[in-house]
């Protein structure tokens, strides 16, 4: 399996600005993705992220709020931007096979907006 | 869309009772995968099934996938304290639909 890690691991933001959170892998890795969690809940996919392509982005999520970089196969950025409390969520990366297969997650950005 | 759903949304046992979560799809899987969440923690993988009726052990353990390939479960046997946590099926289709998960509370 992977190991995947993300920075920040937590951070408490002031609404209207923008969090840029990263995610670096310690292998090589076609597909990366970026969930959210609010709590309580379940995951919800917000985007899958190609190296070499743009990020196909799930309904509800646009990339205007969630811009996504994927300059290498093994790291991903993720950026919250003009954050509202309601982007208050555990925000995954997690990385998978060449397809919808198994996956490994890292442990989460934990994003409190005021 | 696609949804998949769980039941119960909660559980609280003794320890050494049995805990079954159910997970039911709206559409047919190609398979489904169970991840268990630790307070605090992030979402582990814990298995995958493919074939319509598949039965998987893990120790404690016993996954089982339907024979409409729509719905699975996730029983524990004599639940311990390390049970702790909320378990999440997810539904494979063209892309992984995670359930709504059951959290697991177990008492000593």
């Amino acid at each position: 399996s992977a190991v995947i890690s993300q920075k920040p691991s937590r951070d408490i933001c002031q609404r209207g600005t923008s969090l840029t959170i990263q995610c670096q892998v310690d292998s090589q890795v076609t597909m990366m993705f970026w969930y959210r969690q609010q709590p309580g809940q379940s995951l919800t996919l917000i985007a899958t992220a190609n190296q070499g392509s743009e990020a196909t982005y799930e309904s509800g999520f646009v990339i205007d709020k969630f811009p996504i970089s994927r300059p290498n196969l093994t790291f991903s950025t993720l950026t919250v931007s003009n954050m509202s409390p309601e982007d208050s969520s555990i925000y995954l990366c997690s990385v998978g096979g060449g397809g919808p297969e198994t996956q490994y997650f890292g442990p989460g950005t934990r994003l409190l907006v005021l | 869309g696609q949804q998949v759903m769980q039941i119960p949304q909660y559980q609280h046992v003794q320890e050494g009772e049995d805990f079954t979560t159910y997970c039911n799809s709206s559409t047919t899987l190609s398979n489904i995968q169970w991840y268990k969440q630790r307070p605090g923690g992030h979402p582990v993988f814990l298995i995958q099934l493919v074939k319509s009726g598949e039965v998987k052990k893990q120790k404690r353990l016993t996954f089982q996938f339907g024979e409409a390939k729509k719905n699975s479960s996730l029983h524990i046997t004599a639940t311990q304290t390390t049970d702790v946590g909320t378990y999440f099926c997810a539904g494979n289709t063209d892309k992984l639909i995670f359930g709504t998960g059951t959290r697991l509370q177990v008492f000593p």
